[in-house]
Order: C-alpha cells, then structure tokens, then sequence
C-alpha cells in the first residue's frame, strides 16, 4: 500500500518570503501521479499542482513550483513571493494508476499561514 | 464548468438516525469519487464510481454505508444508524478522461455532525 508522509504539521512566513513544504511518499509502483492540494479555511479543496512520474521535468504553476526527487520519492512544494490568500492546509497526493480506482492516498497536511 | 457541488452543506443529526448526502459531478465526468476527512486530517477514499458502476470500496465503508450513482449522473451516499464516530466532512470528486485527464475536482463537503 501506498502511504504518504508530510512532516511538518504547522509552518508560518512572513508575506512576501518563500516558504517550501515537504513530502515523502512510499510505493513499488513506476507510474503514478503527485498532487498538492490546498484546503483554505472552510472552504474547498482545489488542485495547486500535479506531477506525472514519468516527466523528469519539475511542474511550475506561476508561484507555485515543485522539486521532485523520483529515486529518493520526495516531492516538495515551494511557494514563491507568498501571499495571504496562501494561508490554507496543504496536502500532498498520490495517485496509482492503471490499475482499478484511480484515488487520491493524502498525507496528512502542513497548516500554513501566510503572516502580514 | 460549474463545479462539484454537494448538498447539504451541513447536517446536524442524532445518533441512530439514517443520513443522505448528494454529489453532482462535473458534467460529462465519468469518474466519481467519495472522501471522508475528520478534522485536521488529510481525506481517506471510501468509493469510487465509474459511469454508473461502484468499482471500488474501501474497508472504511461498513455495512451501514451505501453509496448509488443511478444513470451515472449524480450519486448519493447513505449512512444507516449513525454513530458518533460518523462524524467527519464528506467529500465528493470527479474526474475524466479529457484534458488534465486523472485530475480529481473536489466539492464542498458536507459536513455531518452525529450527536
């Protein structure tokens, strides 16, 4: 089975500063997917970035980048030029595929505030 | 696109009381997904529906949950004689096999709370 580990429960910066987020991630499987998802307060989930394993190239999404380390089965997640719209958890994903259901396997979350 | 949308929101119940939430996925999503997250944890796969067919359940789905996603449209998910334990958010996801193929979108959640 799949697990998902994020070892950091609470992170704080200040606005503006860059702040990177960790990830480590268990599997034998050689095709899979990463995602970070970040949950702001009471509201929903949405998709920050995503990772296909086979892509050697490291996915950017305007402020948003990741280093993914496929040997070592890291996948970070640094936010540049933070903003406080950034505050939310953070979770890190794993997804399988090709074989049955497609799920999401979640870390736990790193609750991140972004501080004026 | 209008998004996943669940309804209740919320839903405030007593124990041993039955409960039904509803998803609607992303039009022309095939692939509908159920989620529970208790608090400050990340979400856990309960079901997955392609189309209209339940292809996968978790261990975490007992017997007291059923989950239907009738034409492959919309789905429901049900629990029987609610426990305390019950309590959480259910999420819902969709996703296809278009563009950003495998991404899942999530809802809202409903959050039941079982007193």
């Amino acid at each position: 089975a799949q697990t998902v580990t994020q070892s950091q429960p609470e992170m704080s910066v200040q606005e503006a500063e860059t702040v990177t987020l960790s990830c480590t991630y268990d599997t034998s499987e050689s095709n899979y997917y990463l995602f970070w998802y970040k949950q702001p307060p009471s509201r929903q989930m949405i998709l920050v970035i995503r990772q296909e394993a086979y892509k050697q190239q490291n996915a950017t999404e305007n402020r948003f980048s990741v280093n993914f380390q496929k040997a070592a089965k890291s996948f970070s997640l640094k936010i540049s030029d933070s903003q406080l719209g950034d505050t939310a958890m953070y979770f890190c994903a794993f997804m399988k595929l090709f074989q049955g259901a497609q799920k999401l396997v979640f870390g736990q979350g790193t609750r991140l505030t972004i501080n004026p | 696109d209008t998004g996943v949308s669940q309804d209740p929101r919320h839903k405030i119940t007593k124990r041993g009381q039955n409960v039904t939430f509803r998803c609607d996925p992303i039009s022309e999503h095939n692939r509908l997904y159920w989620y529970r997250q208790t608090l400050g944890q990340g979400p856990e796969f309960l079901t997955y529906f392609q189309n209209e067919a339940q292809l996968e359940k978790s261990r975490l789905l007992s017997d007291r949950f059923s989950a239907e996603r009738p034409k492959g449209s919309f789905s429901t998910l049900e629990i029987q004689r609610t426990e305390q334990g019950d309590s959480a958010m259910y999420l819902c996801a969709s996703s296809s096999t278009g563009v950003m193929t495998d991404t899942q979108y999530f809802g809202p959640g409903t959050r039941l709370t079982v007193l």
